[in-house]
C-alpha cells in the first residue's frame, strides 16, 4: 500500500525568509505523480505543483519547486521568499496512473511571521 | 477554475438523521471524489466514481453511501448521521492526472 508521510506538522518561518517542507512516500509503483496542495484559511485546497516520476528535472512555479528524489522517495517543496499569503496548510500527495486515487499526508501547518 | 459545487455548505444535523451531500461539476469529468478532512488525518477518500453508476469504496466508506445518475452530480449518503462523521467534506475532479476541489461541506452531527 501507498504511504505518505509529512513529518513536519508545524512550521514557522519570517516572511521573505526560504523554507523548505519535507515529503516522503512509500510505493512500489514506478509510474506516479506527486503533488503539493495549499489549504489556506478559507479551506479551499489549491493544486501548488505537480511533479511526474519520469521526468527528472524538478517541477517549478514562480516561488515554489521541489526536490524530488526518486530513489530516496522524497518529494520536498521549497518557496522562496516567503510572503504572508503563504501562511496554509500545505498537504503533499501521491496518485499512481493506475488508478486515478489521490494518498494525502496528514499535512504540515506554515505561519508565516510578519 | 474546474467548476466545482456543493452544496449545502454548512449543515448541522442530529444523530440518526439521513444527510444527502451534492457535488456538481460542469465540465464533464469521468472521475469525481468524496474526501473528509479531519484535524490530525489529512484528506481520507470515502468513495469515488469513474462513470455513471460505477463507483467504488475508498478508505473510510463504512456509514456512507453515494450515488452518480448523471454525469455532473455525485452525491454522498450518511444513512443516519453519527457523531464521528462530524467533518469537512470535499468532493473533486480528475483531470489529467490532477485533483481538483470543491469548496468543501462543514458537517455537524449533534
Amino acid at each position: 500500500a501507498q504511504t505518505v508521510t509529512q513529518s513536519q506538522p508545524e512550521m514557522s518561518v519570517q516572511e521573505a525568509e526560504t523554507v523548505t517542507l519535507s515529503c516522503t512516500y512509500d510505493t512500489s509503483e514506478n509510474n506516479y505523480y506527486l503533488f503539493w496542495y495549499k489549504q489556506p484559511p478559507s479551506r479551499q485546497m489549491i493544486l501548488v505543483i505537480r511533479q511526474e516520476a519520469y521526468k527528472q528535472q524538478n517541477a517549478t512555479e514562480n516561488r515554489f519547486s521541489v526536490n524530488f528524489q526518486k530513489a530516496a522517495k522524497s518529494f520536498s517543496l521549497k518557496i522562496s521568499d516567503s510572503q504572508l499569503g503563504d501562511t496554509a496548510m500545505y498537504f503533499c500527495a501521491f496518485m499512481t496512473n493506475r488508478d486515478d486515487k489521490i494518498i494525502f499526508g496528514k499535512g504540515t501547518r506554515l505561519h508565516i511571521l510578519p | 477554475d474546474a467548476g466545482i459545487t456543493q452544496s449545502p455548505r454548512h449543515k448541522v444535523t442530529e444523530t440518526g438523521t439521513p444527510v444527502t451531500l451534492r457535488c456538481h461539476q460542469t465540465e464533464n469529468h469521468r472521475y469525481m471524489y468524496w474526501y473528509r478532512q479531519d484535524p490530525g488525518h489529512g484528506l481520507r477518500l470515502i468513495h469515488y466514481s469513474y462513470g455513471v453508476k460505477d463507483t467504488d469504496k475508498g478508505e473510510v466508506s463504512d456509514g456512507y453511501s453515494v450515488s452518480r445518475s448523471k454525469t455532473e452530480d455525485f452525491l454522498l449518503t450518511l444513512e443516519s448521521a453519527t457523531s464521528s462523521q462530524t467533518s469537512v467534506y470535499f468532493c473533486a475532479i480528475s483531470a489529467e492526472y490532477e485533483q481538483y476541489f470543491g469548496p468543501g461541506t462543514r458537517l455537524t452531527v449533534t
